[in-house]
């Protein structure tokens, strides 16, 4: 059975870079069969789809995020990673990985999450 | 972006009640809707995909009805165990996907 495990420092400081990794186990990241994606939860606890990879390295992301993220997927590894750069206090969030359906966009299976903050 | 709104926000109820969670999307999105249950400190649970589709394991009192903007998340009898944040999220062609706010059933 598939799990997803997402891994990053816990603070920021802002203006800095966050950086997660997520770590598949239990099955491949190779599969054609789905996208893998970030999600953040903000403290209020709505929710903002940040954007996904295949695993040949195409990717999608959330027009209001694209100019400071990049995804990206080490297969060899069975990771994906985001970066997200010029980090605010706004940006602080449970950050989550996630497997997306690729012939729909829903989610069915989810990472535990990362709690970023950023701060100084 | 598509905006997707939830009501009510808050929900109170007992151990046995049926109870109803909308979700109003600001534009058609045929069935391409999926709910999620959040437990605290979990991470979000895929209950029903495509409006209507249960997942495998899901009890068969949770249900889900709707197309175009009008859906729906019913469940049938209120357990203990589904006392929890419940989402909806569209995934029509039109990206990027989007997220209902949520609705909290609590303990009335």
């Amino acid at each position: 059975q598939v799990q997803l495990q997402e891994a990053g420092p816990g603070l920021v400081a802002p203006s800095q870079t966050l950086s997660l990794t997520c770590t598949a186990s239990g099955g491949s990241i190779s599969s054609g069969d789905y996208y893998w994606s970030w999600i953040r939860q903000y403290p209020g606890k709505g929710l903002e789809w940040i954007g996904y990879i295949f695993y040949n390295g195409v990717t999608y992301y959330n027009p209001s995020l694209k100019s400071r993220i990049t995804i990206s997927v080490d297969t060899s590894k069975n990771q994906f990673s985001l970066k997200m750069s010029s980090v605010t206090a706004a940006d602080t969030a449970m950050y989550y990985c996630a497997r997306q359906i690729a012939v729909a966009f829903y989610f069915d299976l989810w990472g535990r999450g990362s709690l970023v903050t950023v701060s100084s | 972006d598509i905006q997707m709104t939830q009501s009510p926000s808050t929900l109170s109820a007992s151990v046995g009640d049926r109870v109803t969670i909308t979700c109003r999307a600001s534009q058609s999105i045929s069935s391409w809707l999926a709910w999620y249950q959040q437990k605290a400190g979990k991470a979000p649970n895929l209950l029903i995909s495509k409006a209507s589709s249960l997942q495998s394991g899901v009890p068969s009192r949770f249900s889900g009805s709707g197309s175009g903007t009008e859906f729906s998340l019913t469940i049938s009898s209120l357990r203990p165990d589904d006392f929890a944040t419940y989402y909806c999220q569209q995934y029509s062609s039109n990206l990027p996907v989007t997220f209902g706010g949520g609705t909290k059933v609590e303990f009335k």
